[in-house]
């Protein structure tokens, strides 16, 4: 079946500190990955959406300078949350899809992070 | 921009009680709706979806059909279990603007006691 794997599962960074994440689609071609932020008190927010091949388009609030992604294959994807604060903090979700005339997601597990 | 409205915020039942979870959208065109269920510790997995008004979507004993009269999705279950506790999403995606984009609403937390 088709699986996504995100890690790490769970992060603690220091405030003004960047941290990393990675998403790993297997058992699929992941063409579209979508990364979604879910914060307390509020629902899944989109960050940016990532097809292979195309440029990374960035939802408003988000930028690349602040939330750089990338995704040099159909199997992988990689964000970094740039000097994070405490704003920054909850769960990051990857979720990826075969073909761009799809809205069918798989998410993977999420990495949440923590900033101190 | 589109919306997805989720009535309750929680919803606390009796295993065998009837379930029903309210959702409304707004968006321009017709956009295809799903239902979510998210875990603990686990990211949201797809319940199901339906694209067309009146289609009725359904899984693991929910359902929801479609009415673009109400603009609503309604999640329905005649008979909850205690596994069903979890956090339920609306959301929709809007294939005209072929953006891929899922509007998720803001979640039902479901608790069942035994």
């Amino acid at each position: 079946g088709a699986l996504v794997y995100q890690y790490p599962r769970r992060t603690i960074c220091k405030s003004g500190t960047s941290m990393r994440m990675e998403c790993q689609a297997v058992g699929f071609q992941a063409t579209s990955v979508a990364w979604y932020r879910q914060s307390p008190q509020k629902t899944f927010e989109l960050i940016a959406l990532s097809t292979v091949n195309s440029a990374i388009k960035y939802e408003q609030n988000f930028t690349q300078e602040k939330f750089p992604i990338s995704h040099p294959n159909l199997s992988f994807s990689s964000m970094t949350v740039l000097n994070a604060y405490l704003e920054d903090r909850g769960l990051y979700l990857c979720g990826a899809r075969l073909w761009t005339g799809s809205s069918d997601y798989t998410f993977g597990s999420g990495t949440r992070l923590l900033v101190i | 921009g589109d919306s997805v409205t989720q009535t309750e915020g929680q919803v606390a039942l009796s295993e065998e009680d009837f379930l029903t979870i309210h959702c409304n959208y707004s968006a321009s065109g017709y956009p295809t709706l799903f239902w979510y269920v998210q875990y603990p510790g686990e990211g949201p997995q797809l319940l199901f979806r339906a694209s067309r008004d009146k289609e009725k979507g359904s899984s693991r004993g929910f359902e929801a059909t479609y009415d673009k009269g109400t603009t609503s999705f309604h999640l329905r279950k005649a008979s909850v279990q205690e596994s069903d506790s979890a956090v339920y999403y609306c959301a929709l995606s809007d294939p005209g603007a072929n953006t891929g984009k899922l509007t998720f609403g803001h979640g039902t937390i479901l608790r069942v006691h035994p």
